[in-house]
C-alpha cells in the first residue's frame, strides 16, 4: 500500500524567497511520484512527475523536485517565489494500476 | 491544456434528490477516475474505469455509482443525496494503465446537499 505525508499544511514565504514544500512517501513497489497544483475553484494541474529516468525532475513554472530513495522523499522547490505561485500543492504516489494516493496538501502563501 | 470537462461546476440540492455529475474527455483516454475532495483535505479515489463497460470501486467507500458506456463519458450518480455527500468531486483521465501516465483533471463539481 502507498501513502504520502506532506509536512506543513501551510507554508508562507516572501516574494522572491526560496520555496520548499516537503513530501515523504511510502510504497511497497518502486514508486511513481507526482506534484500537482490546485488554484481556487479549479482542478489539479500537473507540475512534474518522477518516472525513474532522473532523480532531479524539472517541471513547469520554474519548479523542480528531487527524488531521494534513501530518505523516501520527493520535496518540491522553486528558487524564487512569485505571487502567482500562491495555491494548494499536492504530492501523490502511484504504485500500481489504480489511481493516485494523495497527501493532505500544502497551502502556499506568498507575502509581498 | 487538458480537455476534460465537468458539469455542473456547482450544485446545491435538497436531501433525497437523485443527481448525476457529468464528466467528459476528448483525449481518447481509456482510463478514467473519480476523486472526492472534502474542503482542505486530500483527494480520495472513489471510482475508476479501464475502458467501456469497466467500473471499479476505489479506496474510499462511496454510495455513488458510475457507468462507462462510451469511452469519453464517465458520469457519477447519487440515487438519494444526503448532507454527508457534500464535497467536491473531481474527474480525471489518463492514457493507459502505466504507472507514470499523467492523470488530467477536470475543474471539479462542488456539491452541496441541504
Amino acid at each position: 500500500a502507498q501513502s504520502v505525508t506532506q509536512l506543513g499544511s501551510h507554508v508562507s514565504v516572501s516574494e522572491g524567497a526560496l520555496v520548499l514544500l516537503r513530501c515523504n512517501y511510502s510504497s511497497s513497489v518502486p514508486p511513481y511520484l507526482f506534484w500537482y497544483v490546485q488554484y481556487p475553484n479549479q482542478g489539479l494541474q500537473l507540475l512534474l512527475k518522477y518516472t525513474s529516468a532522473a532523480t532531479l525532475v524539472k517541471g513547469i513554472n520554474g519548479f523542480e523536485a528531487e527524488f531521494k530513495k534513501s530518505e523516501t522523499s520527493f520535496h518540491l522547490t522553486k528558487p524564487s517565489a512569485h505571487m502567482s505561485d500562491a495555491a494548494e500543492y499536492f504530492c501523490a504516489v502511484r504504485g500500481g494500476a489504480d489511481g493516485l494516493t494523495f497527501g493532505k496538501g500544502t497551502h502556499l502563501i506568498i507575502q509581498p | 491544456e487538458a480537455d476534460i470537462y465537468q458539469t455542473p461546476r456547482y450544485l446545491v440540492i435538497g436531501t433525497g434528490k437523485k443527481i448525476t455529475l457529468e464528466c467528459s474527455q476528448t483525449m481518447g483516454h481509456d482510463k478514467m477516475y473519480w476523486y472526492q475532495q472534502d474542503p482542505g483535505m486530500e483527494l480520495h479515489l472513489i471510482h475508476y474505469s479501464y475502458g467501456v463497460n469497466s467500473t471499479e470501486k476505489g479506496d474510499l467507500s462511496s454510495e455513488s455509482t458510475v457507468s462507462r458506456i462510451r469511452t469519453e463519458h464517465f458520469p457519477l450518480t447519487l440515487e438519494s443525496a444526503r448532507p454527508s455527500h457534500t464535497s467536491q468531486y473531481l474527474c480525471a483521465s489518463s492514457r493507459a494503465t502505466a504507472g507514470a501516465d499523467t492523470q488530467y483533471f477536470g475543474p471539479g463539481t462542488r456539491l452541496t446537499v441541504l
